[in-house]
């Protein structure tokens, strides 16, 4: 089955201990973006990556990064987590900038305290 | 890409013709109407997309008017499984860079048996 999948589904941490949140996608995409959401700021780009060892900011960085070293996976990484991280993640893949659609995976949900 | 306009809320009887209107009267030429849908804090999931014809698949149709300035989204026959937050979004097919999704407040749709 085509699908996007992330782990951890939920994760609660403290301030400043490092983690990361592992995308992957067996579609074979070029395309890999990383999302946040939050009430009322809707869906905000973090970072994207349009193929292996390529990767670009996104509307929101800060305080995170990420990685591509293969074309299946994309991981988040936090740092530092602060509480103003806390926020329902989602990892989205595409064929490449010229696909129509985009797959979402099922989210991370991520409580900093 | 331009600004769209949702109403917030409407409900849907099962088994009965959901139609979501979308306003987007600033579209331009080389923009398309996509529609996407976010079941409770699940991934959002991609309904379908056109640019001036009208749009037809397997979950939804998709009618758009003849100077592009509004849409609707028909859902045929509306099950249970169908109630969630519905975004309509105007985009260029090709980003320059990112191909990031941006949604707006969405329609959120209940069906009621």
């Amino acid at each position: 089955e085509a699908q996007v999948t992330q782990n951890p589904r939920y994760l609660i941490t403290v301030t400043g201990k490092k983690l990361t949140v592992t995308c992957s996608q067996n579609m074979n995409h070029e395309y890999m973006s990383w999302y946040r959401q939050d009430p009322g700021l809707g869906l905000r780009q973090i970072y994207y990556s349009m193929n292996v060892e390529v990767t670009d900011k996104g509307d929101v960085p800060e305080g995170y990064k990420v990685s591509r070293k293969e074309k299946r996976n994309f991981p988040l990484i936090l740092e530092s987590p602060s509480p103003n991280q806390t926020s329902l993640y989602f990892c989205a893949s595409s064929f490449g900038l010229l696909a129509e659609t985009q797959y979402f995976g099922p989210g991370t949900r991520l409580l900093v305290l | 890409d331009a600004k769209t306009t949702q109403p917030p809320s409407m409900d849907c009887a099962e088994g009965r013709a959901a139609n979501l209107p979308c306003n987007h009267s600033t579209i331009s030429g080389n923009e398309y109407v996509y529609w996407y849908r976010q079941i409770h804090s699940q991934g959002p999931q991609y309904i379908i997309h056109g640019l001036k014809n009208n749009e037809t698949n397997e979950m939804a149709s998709l009618i758009i008017t003849e100077d592009r300035k509004s849409s609707t989204l028909i859902l045929p026959h509306a099950t249970l499984r169908d109630t969630a937050v519905y975004y309509c979004i105007v985009r260029t097919s090709f980003k320059a860079a990112g191909n990031k999704l941006t949604f707006g407040g969405g329609t959120r749709v209940l069906v009621k048996p």
